[in-house]
């Protein structure tokens, strides 16, 4: 069965350092998601793409998050400097591409997530 | 920001029991809607879509009410494995999923 791969699955540093995080998502998926999850929250968009583009980058605090989809497949998710707030799970997922094709309640399928605490 | 809002729980049940989860939503134009599944410290997993004429899947029964903005998910013969977070989504078709902070169920020995 196909997934969303993530890595790393776990990340430790220290505050003020830099930390990147790595999805691939289902082959033939052009939409691409970013969300953080704190303990006990449901998740929170960080960025959305649509193949390379970024669809809506709203709520990525860009002063230290920045993510990028250079090819439209694989992305990376960076911050610098990375502060105590920023403890969370990083969860990325995937949906194939409804727009025009009249698709409904398109899911979206998760990776396993990256998990970050920052000391 | 739109939201979407659900009770955090927890719902303590016993085996066999029934329960009943609501989740209302602000935006009128939401399109498509959701009950992903979470277990503790795991990736969230879609457990059903939530259609117009609501669905059934097994001992999951889930109801769309546009009127009134919300939808519900309802468990029958509660089982142990159902211990999990259920998290109530919703998006306007092309729009990122928004994710309601999910209701904790516990089912009780």
């Amino acid at each position: 069965e196909a997934e969303v791969a993530q890595s790393p699955r776990y990340k430790i540093t220290e505050k003020s350092q830099a930390v990147a995080f790595w999805c691939d998502p289902i082959s033939g998926h052009a939409t691409l998601y970013w969300y953080r999850q704190i303990l006990g929250q449901g998740p929170e968009l960080l960025v959305q793409f649509q193949d390379e583009s970024v669809v809506d980058d709203s709520q990525l605090p860009k002063d230290r998050f920045s993510a990028e989809r250079l090819k439209g497949v694989d992305s990376t998710l960076k911050i610098q400097p990375a502060e105590l707030g920023d403890s969370a799970m990083y969860l990325c997922a995937s949906s194939p591409d409804g727009t025009g094709q009249g698709l409904k309640n398109t899911e979206a399928f998760f990776g396993q997530g990256t998990r970050l605490t920052v000391v | 920001r739109k939201e979407v809002e659900q009770d955090p729980g927890p719902f303590n049940v016993p085996e066999g029991a029934t329960v009943a989860f609501n989740c209302t939503y602000s935006n009128s134009a939401s399109q498509s809607f959701f009950w992903y599944r979470q277990d503790c410290r795991k990736e969230p997993k879609l457990l059903m879509s939530v259609y117009s004429s609501g669905n059934e899947d097994g001992r999951f029964t889930a109801q769309l009410n546009r009127a009134s903005q919300y939808i519900s998910l309802l468990i029958r013969d509660s089982k142990l494995s159902d211990s999990a977070t259920y998290l109530c989504v919703v998006n306007e078709g092309n729009t990122p999923l928004v994710f309601g902070k999910g209701t904790r169920l516990s089912v009780i020995a």
